[in-house]
């Protein structure tokens, strides 16, 4: 079974600047989130959906941040203008729509974020 | 709110065992725990769920601790392979949402 996978893996911008990540979740899966991880912490939910709907954006920067996934499958995540504080990794994850067990969450492998 | 885990980092010879603990200020409906080795993502380990039994993955093992909102992480026998930095991920519902503890790093030396 393929994992979940993301493009590109590395990516160095100037602040200012707009950046996009993609992410293909593991077939099958309905649920798709995507992760901010700041080097030496836990990842940071940016976004979850549901299919093609958002079920949580609370934690999003609305103001530069934006994510879509309109077919219900892969997804972009963008960020228009960048600052420096917004070198990261992002990761994405996804599950299949159940409970108990279903709701693990497996990650693909980041896209490494450089604002400079 | 971000569970809490302890300790930060830890050093232990192959063969030595170790616990880390994630604790939270709210009720849980699961923990999730990961390892995550340099510059890769994140590997799902195991979960545990509300009135769920203690679950073991080789010689790591967890348990759940409904009551006082705690989970812990048993590395048994440690190897080299368990080398990582180790997250505990709460959920406080069965909504899939969680929030993930800053990490535990272990290293594991010869």
């Amino acid at each position: 079974e393929a994992g979940v996978a993301q493009s590109p893996r590395y990516k160095i911008i100037e602040k200012r600047q707009s950046v996009a990540f993609w992410c293909n979740p593991i077939s099958g899966h309905a649920t798709l989130y995507w992760y901010q991880q700041i080097l030496g912490q836990g990842p940071k939910l940016l976004i979850q959906f549901q299919n093609n709907g958002v079920v949580d954006d609370s934690q999003l920067p609305k103001d530069r941040f934006s994510a879509e996934r309109l077919k219900g499958v892969d997804s972009t995540l963008k960020i228009q203008p960048a600052k420096l504080e917004d070198s990261a990794v992002y990761l994405c994850a996804s599950s299949l729509d159940g409970a108990g067990d279903q709701e693990t969450q497996y990650f693909g492998p980041g896209t490494r974020l450089l604002v400079l | 709110q971000q569970p809490v885990q302890s300790p930060q980092a830890v050093i232990l010879r192959e063969g030595e065992d170790a616990v880390i603990n994630c604790s939270s200020s709210k009720a849980l409906y699961s923990v999730h725990w990961y390892r995550q080795k340099h510059g890769e993502a994140p590997v799902f380990l195991m979960i545990l769920l509300k009135g769920g039994e203690q679950k073991g993955h080789d010689k790591i093992s967890a348990s759940f601790n409904e009551k006082k909102q705690q989970s812990s992480l048993y590395l048994t026998a440690s190897q080299l392979s368990y080398s990582g930095t180790y997250f505990c991920g709460t959920a406080p519902s069965n909504d899939y949402k969680l929030s993930f503890g800053a990490g535990t790093t272990v290293t594991v030396r010869a």
